[in-house]
């Protein structure tokens, strides 16, 4: 069965602590994201990963950093974090180029206090 | 630039009515086009897409969609709705690149 698994699925933190969200696919999927969902802004690229160490920016990088070390996994860092980056993220794999199929994870609630 | 634009966010319809729900996009070049489904608290769920072909696409639990080069559209419809089929639908548009853009979503209201 076909899953991206994300974790941890809530998650309280106070300003200026650093947060690791993780992401794990089964599919051995190249291409993996990082969005993250606010209300009335829909969901806004963070980061895009192409493979193991190639790694791009999205529409709103700042403040966020990223690991892929192997395919399967894909790790979003917050380094200091702010209150403004309370927020639901979502990691996505994606299918081969012939399908163009995002599979989402169930999400993480991050609260920054 | 690649936009995204759904014009409702928020449809109310009653169980068994039927719905359309209005994606308007503009890119340049090929592109994919797709609809996805969020249940509360849930990732987004792929329904259906389009790339070329029939431009009428069919996806899951009777929903479809139909493509128009010409308005620039990827309306998602369904014939009768259930009250399941609360939730918030997004558009999404991508091309040869990796890039895929959303909509800001679309929030279906099912009454019973």
């Amino acid at each position: 069965d076909m899953k991206v698994t994300q974790m941890p699925r809530y998650l309280i933190k106070r300003m200026g602590e650093n947060v690791l969200l993780e992401c794990g696919q089964d599919m051995s999927h190249e291409t993996m994201y990082w969005y993250r969902q606010d209300p009335g802004l829909g969901l806004q690229l963070i980061y895009i990963s192409y493979d193991v160490d190639s790694n791009s920016e999205g529409d709103i990088p700042k403040g966020y950093r990223v690991s892929r070390k192997k395919r399967e996994h894909f790790s979003l860092i917050l380094d200091s974090a702010k209150t403004n980056q309370t927020s639901v993220y979502f990691c996505a794999s994606r299918g081969d180029s012939s399908q163009n199929t995002l599979y989402f994870g169930a999400g993480t609630r991050l609260s920054v206090l | 630039t690649q936009t995204v634009s759904q014009s409702d966010a928020h449809v109310t319809v009653f169980e068994g009515d039927s719905v359309e729900l209005r994606c308007n996009y503009s890119y340049g070049g090929s592109i994919y086009l797709s609809w996805y489904i969020q249940h509360h608290g849930r990732g987004l769920q792929f329904l259906l897409k389009y790339y070329s072909g029939n431009p009428v696409v069919q996806g899951v639990n009777g929903f479809k969609a139909e493509f128009s080069k010409s308005d620039s559209s990827f309306h998602l419809r369904k014939a009768s709705v259930h009250w399941s089929d609360s939730a918030v639908y997004f558009c999404a548009v991508s091309g040869s690149n990796n890039r895929i853009f959303f909509g800001d979503g679309t929030q279906l209201v099912v009454k019973p």
